[in-house]
């Protein structure tokens, strides 16, 4: 089946520091790629789509400018958190789509930001 | 009112037990339901997918639909220890999901 990988699974960073995030489709080309924020005992909640070649589009109440969005190719998008802070720690997930409507998670990536 | 409700649990059953998990939605609009499973620290794994109304199978999986009420659920037969998980229900589309909060399930040995 459709596979998404998602690195690094986890990281620590300091605070005031940027960290990157990886999200692969492996066997399929992604045009659209989502990326979501899971806090503990809460529900995943969408950021932002990516778009191959073009500008994300984000959520109410993401910062664009905090939360660097690039997807460069149809197999590969990138988060970047950017100034981090304490409470940017959080379970960063990415997804992709098949073109048939279904969805498939990459393995989350775990953000502690000291 | 959450565009998807879910019971948080937690949901605790004897290993062999039929599991059922429940979600409501708000929205008429959506047409594509989901159930996802999560293990701890790990992403969500997609388990059924279904567009319309009624029951459909997968294994020891049967999700069902029923539009008219907004009511979806998840039945697990012969629960086992490794089905000890959370999961998420999700309503949408292709190009926004909404997901429940998620049913933390213990299948006690």
């Amino acid at each position: 089946g459709a596979v998404v990988s998602q690195h690094p699974s986890r990281v620590i960073c300091k605070s005031g520091t940027s960290v990157k995030i990886e999200c692969r489709s492996l066997d399929f080309q992604a045009t659209t790629m989502f990326w979501y924020r899971q806090f503990p005992k809460q529900s995943l909640m969408l950021m932002a789509t990516s778009n191959e070649g073009s500008k994300a589009t984000y959520e109410q109440g993401v910062e664009k400018d905090k939360f660097l969005i690039n997807h460069a190719s149809l197999t590969l998008s990138t988060l970047t958190v950017t100034s981090a802070h304490p409470e940017d720690s959080s379970f960063y997930i990415c997804s992709a789509g098949t073109g048939r409507d279904t969805i498939y998670f990459g393995e989350g990536s775990w953000l502690t930001v000291v | 009112q959450k565009e998807v409700e879910q019971d948080p649990g937690p949901l605790s059953v004897p290993e062999g037990a039929i599991v059922s998990l429940n979600c409501t939605y708000s929205n008429s609009a959506f047409q594509y339901f989901m159930w996802y499973r999560q293990y701890s620290r790990k992403g969500p794994e997609l388990l059924m997918y279904t567009y319309s109304s009624g029951n459909k199978e997968d294994g020891r999986f049967t999700a069902q639909v029923d539009k008219s009420s907004k009511y979806i659920s998840l039945f697990i037969r012969d629960s086992q220890p490794s089905d000890s998980a959370t999961y998420l229900c999700a309503t949408g589309g292709y190009q926004k999901v909404t997901f429940g909060i998620g049913t933390k399930l213990q299948v006690i040995p």
